[in-house]
């Protein structure tokens, strides 16, 4: 099916492990992003990429290390997770401007212990 | 100060009410202004969008914005049960057009 996919839906770790969360595009958007949606903090972004191997910080992007080296991936790893990186994660791409609607996925919940 | 305000409730309203949804912002460069709709445990999805000032219909939903007051809202008419979830409104980054701006969301409850 066309869209994005995230991967794994809900994903328990322990504080300190390194995790990945993953997220795919059966189209080619140019602009992939990463967003945690936290009560009370709504939607605050990790990181961005503009295409393949171009990839820029966004507003809270401490802990988090991502990579695209191919156009239809963007995979996010938290590096040593910690409690306060227990939030819900969307991935999202978009196709020329913003007017055309970012394309979400269905996110991941990730609870760190 | 945040660059954009919402609400976040949670706002309850009877079946087949007019719902009015707002926020401010901050920054006059702003020129897309954007509301997305949440269903429970689904990312956001596009509702509308409106360029710089004015009104916009879309069947039971009209997006407005006033540049002067810093002021958009979002009104519902004829509320459904399925028009329960939280809206978001977003706009662009003046500094970079595919970045967006978001306010916290405001859930609505539409009861039967």
């Amino acid at each position: 099916d066309a869209g994005i996919t995230q991967s794994p839906r809900y994903k328990i770790t322990e504080t300190g492990r390194q995790v990945t969360l993953m997220c795919h595009q059966t189209w080619s958007h140019s602009y992939m992003f990463w967003y945690r949606q936290d009560l009370g903090h709504g939607l605050r972004l990790i990181y961005y990429s503009a295409a393949a191997d171009i990839t820029d910080k966004g507003e809270v992007p401490d802990g988090y290390v991502v990579s695209r080296s191919k156009t239809e991936n963007f995979p996010l790893t938290l590096e040593s997770a910690t409690r306060s990186q227990t939030s819900v994660y969307f991935c999202a791409s978009l196709t020329g401007g913003v007017v055309n609607g970012y394309t979400f996925g269905s996110g991941t919940r990730l609870t760190v212990v | 100060q945040k660059e954009v305000e919402q609400d976040p409730g949670p706002l309850s309203v009877p079946e087949g009410a007019i719902v009015s949804l707002n926020c401010t912002y901050s920054n006059s460069a702003f020129q897309y202004f954007m509301w997305y709709r949440q269903y429970s445990r689904k990312g956001p999805e596009l509702l509308m969008y409106t360029y710089s000032s004015g009104n916009k219909e879309d069947g039971r939903f009209t997006a407005q914005v006033d540049k002067s007051s810093k002021y958009i809202s979002l009104f519902i008419r004829d509320s459904q049960p399925s028009d329960s979830a939280t809206y978001l409104c977003a706009m662009n980054d003046a500094g970079n057009n595919r970045k967006l701006i978001w306010g916290l969301g405001t859930s609505l409850g539409v009861n039967p």
